[in-house]
């Protein structure tokens, strides 16, 4: 049973390109829930997918968007690239969205903007 | 704004000694409680959670929670600790019943001497 997978596990690049971060949930999971890490910060939740749409948003700018494919995989899109979004990017998937569901988080992929 | 805090940042133990990691949210209303670990080079796990019952949570390798709703606190407890319990460990809470947007405190990095 595999669990939470995303891709690529690295990532270069420069100010005000554009960036897609890709993740695949554990099996028999239909939610994707995407949190930016930054250096020796917890998570901060990004947004929530469910049903290929936008659920839940955490307090991030427009330049932060994502979706969810049928088959219940997720990309997050970041424009217009700041030095600031340098970080660890965790997707996280669960079943539905009761609160009592456990979320399980991928390894991430850590981007670096220079 | 909802927050949680972590109150040590760093914490160093020898083995056998007892563990207590302080976490306290800000939320008057109903919360859903977890415990995630992260150990060196591997993913954010679920350590374990409360969400309603017996406010005392037991979770796997040893460890358990106890929720004080009068003093909106959740902290980890094991009574004798081990090199292989050396890890970062975060504390984060889904207010109002909902599911996604954990919010999670700036975690507790453990170091566990043999």
């Amino acid at each position: 049973d595999a669990g939470v997978t995303q891709s690529p596990t690295h990532l270069i690049k420069t100010r005000g390109q554009q960036v897609t971060l890709r993740c695949s949930p554990k099996s028999g999971h239909d939610t994707v829930s995407w949190y930016q890490q930054a250096l020796g910060q917890g998570p901060q939740f990004i947004f929530q997918y469910y049903e290929e749409e936008e659920r839940q948003r955490g307090n991030f700018p427009d330049r932060f968007s994502g979706h969810q494919f049928p088959n219940y995989s997720s990309e997050l899109n970041v424009n217009a690239l700041l030095l600031g979004d340098s970080a660890l990017y965790l997707c996280a998937s669960s079943r539905g969205l009761a609160g009592e569901e456990t979320q399980y988080f991928g390894p991430g992929t850590r981007l670096l903007v220079l | 704004a909802q927050s949680v805090s972590q109150h040590n940042h760093h914490v160093i133990l020898s083995e056998a000694a007892s563990l207590e990691l302080g976490c306290n949210y800000s939320y008057g209303g109903t919360v859903n409680l977890f415990w995630y670990v992260q150990y060196p080079g591997q993913h954010l796990q679920l350590l374990l959670k409360y969400f309603s019952g017996d406010p005392l949570v037991k979770g796997i390798k040893g460890f358990e929670a106890e929720f004080i709703k009068s003093k909106f606190s959740f902290n980890l407890r094991k009574p004798s600790v081990q090199w292989s319990d050396t890890a970062e460990y975060f504390c984060a809470v889904t207010p109002g019943g909902s599911q996604g947007n954990l919010i999670f405190g700036k975690g507790t990095k453990l170091s566990v001497k043999p």
